[in-house]
């Protein structure tokens, strides 16, 4: 089992829908959790993290953990063609939190 | 933000032959940065961890003598791909982080896509 799963997609959505791009992981001592986006050809960027459990929102996205079902959400509102890229979840392994365990991505498309 | 450059962003080479990445820091030092592999449709696997002025700590399962890394400066890592094979085709990407900065803020560089013919 890997440490992170996260569907691949791809997800296409109209412009405007609401996005929901989730992850689980399995080991029950992450405590702290990122969401990156990474454009075509591109590196990633870091969007939003948070720390153990709760909502966080920044603007349109709104980051989610459960850590009772190891699940996290990043909720995507009001959705643009310029939010079209790929959102890889991310965990620090126990190696320190420089040391970063991702998902595989899930490719979004938001159609005009 | 904090800015990571990559070069060259697209290499092709022949099998057998050596491959130097740089990743630089353009506007702040940093003593830890990180390799990754990315290949298509997949997640970033962390290579090794290059540190300054010391030698890099490669992750289980990637030869060191075949991804040689060399942290020379504050602002500068070089990935080399030592005698490039085929399967070694994939995208490349850097992070790195602020020296004195807060744990777990990277910075990416844009990545660089080597295909070995």
């Amino acid at each position: 089992q890997k440490e992170v799963e996260q569907d691949p997609g791809p997800l296409s959505v109209p412009e405007g829908a609401i996005v929901s791009l989730n992850c689980t992981y399995s080991n029950s001592a992450f405590q702290y959790f990122m969401w990156y986006r990474q454009y075509s050809r591109k590196g990633p960027e870091l969007l939003m993290y948070t720390y153990s459990s709760g909502n966080k929102e920044d603007g349109r996205f709104t980051a989610q953990v459960d850590k009772s079902s190891k699940y996290i959400s990043l909720f995507i509102r009001d959705s643009q063609p310029s939010d079209s890229a790929t959102y890889l979840c991310a965990m620090p392994s126990s190696g320190g939190y420089n040391k970063l365990i991702f998902g595989a991505g899930t490719r979004l498309a938001v159609h005009p | 933000g904090a800015v990571v450059s990559q070069h060259p962003s697209r290499v092709i080479c022949k099998s057998g032959t050596s491959v130097k990445i740089e990743c630089r820091s353009l506007d702040f030092q940093a003593t830890t940065m990180f390799w990754y592999r990315q290949f298509p449709k997949q997640s970033l696997m962390l290579m090794a961890t290059s540190n300054e002025g010391s030698k890099a700590t490669y992750e289980q399962g990637v030869e060191k003598d075949k991804f040689l890394i060399n942290h020379a400066s504050l602002t500068l890592s070089t990935l080399t791909v030592t005698s490039a094979h085929p399967e070694d085709s994939s995208f490349y990407i850097c992070s790195a982080v602020i020296a004195g900065g807060p744990s777990g803020e990277l910075f990416f560089g844009e990545g660089s896509r080597l295909t070995v013919l």
